[in-house]
């Protein structure tokens, strides 16, 4: 159980164009979903907070216009890079917390992003 | 949310207890500690989470003493493939369940 799937695994876009991440929670609800980014040999920067039904939360020093996110459903939460450059290539990661507050968040394989 | 401290690397050999201490000594009263296993180009993976003393599952012993300022993860008898960036975090109902991921502890298994 706990399966989180994110597609697609890996994509190559040219710059200013616009790229789509979708991630799923397969066999439970998540009430809230979480992006993440890594860099090569760093560790996981959260940069926003999904609700399902609401506006996503950003950190600080996330444009909430650079990365749109959508939280459609309970099972499935999008972010889109808008107008990407190379500077944002990187490995997206999300993350999907059922909503007890033993539990954990489970996370999603990751998509790798790379612009030209 | 709890900042945490923990080793930047660690090395062992096959068949060796490996042990991993992590320090949180602003962890709040709701908080959980969980630790997440994590191989290049993946996802982390979660391994274990406990609230206080001890928890026990299919891979790990989590220990946390009575403070709960601290906590150790124990990997039993590791192999090659427990060659990983394992992560400390500590989050719960006080932060709207953000987790803050540290530099994490590389362990380096050797043959």
């Amino acid at each position: 159980g706990a399966v989180v799937s994110q597609h697609p695994s890996w994509v190559i876009c040219k710059s200013g164009t616009s790229v789509k991440i979708e991630c799923r929670s397969l066999d439970f609800q998540a009430t809230t979903m979480f992006w993440y980014r890594q860099f090569p040999k760093q560790s996981l920067m959260l940069m926003a907070t999904s609700n399902e039904g609401s506006k996503a939360t950003y950190e600080q020093g996330v444009e909430k216009d650079k990365f749109l996110i959508n939280h459609a459903s309970l099972t499935l939460s999008t972010l889109t890079v808008t107008s990407a450059h190379p500077e944002d290539s990187s490995f997206y990661i999300c993350s999907a917390y059922p909503g007890l507050a033993e539990e954990t968040q489970y996370f999603g394989p990751g998509t790798r992003l790379l612009v030209l | 949310l709890a900042k945490t401290t923990q080793p930047i690397s660690m090395d062992s050999y096959e068949g060796q207890e490996v042990n991993i201490t992590c320090s949180h000594n602003n962890i709040a009263t709701n908080d959980y500690i969980t630790w997440y296993q994590q191989f290049p180009s993946q996802g982390p993976r979660f391994i274990i989470q406990g609230y206080k003393t001890k928890v026990t599952n299919e891979v790990a012993s989590l220990f946390i003493p009575a403070d709960r300022k601290s906590s150790t993860l124990s990997l039993p008898r590791v192999s090659l493939s427990d060659t990983a960036v394992y992560y400390c975090l500590v989050g719960g109902g006080s932060n709207d369940y953000k987790l803050s991921f540290g530099a994490g502890t590389t362990v380096t298994v050797r043959a």
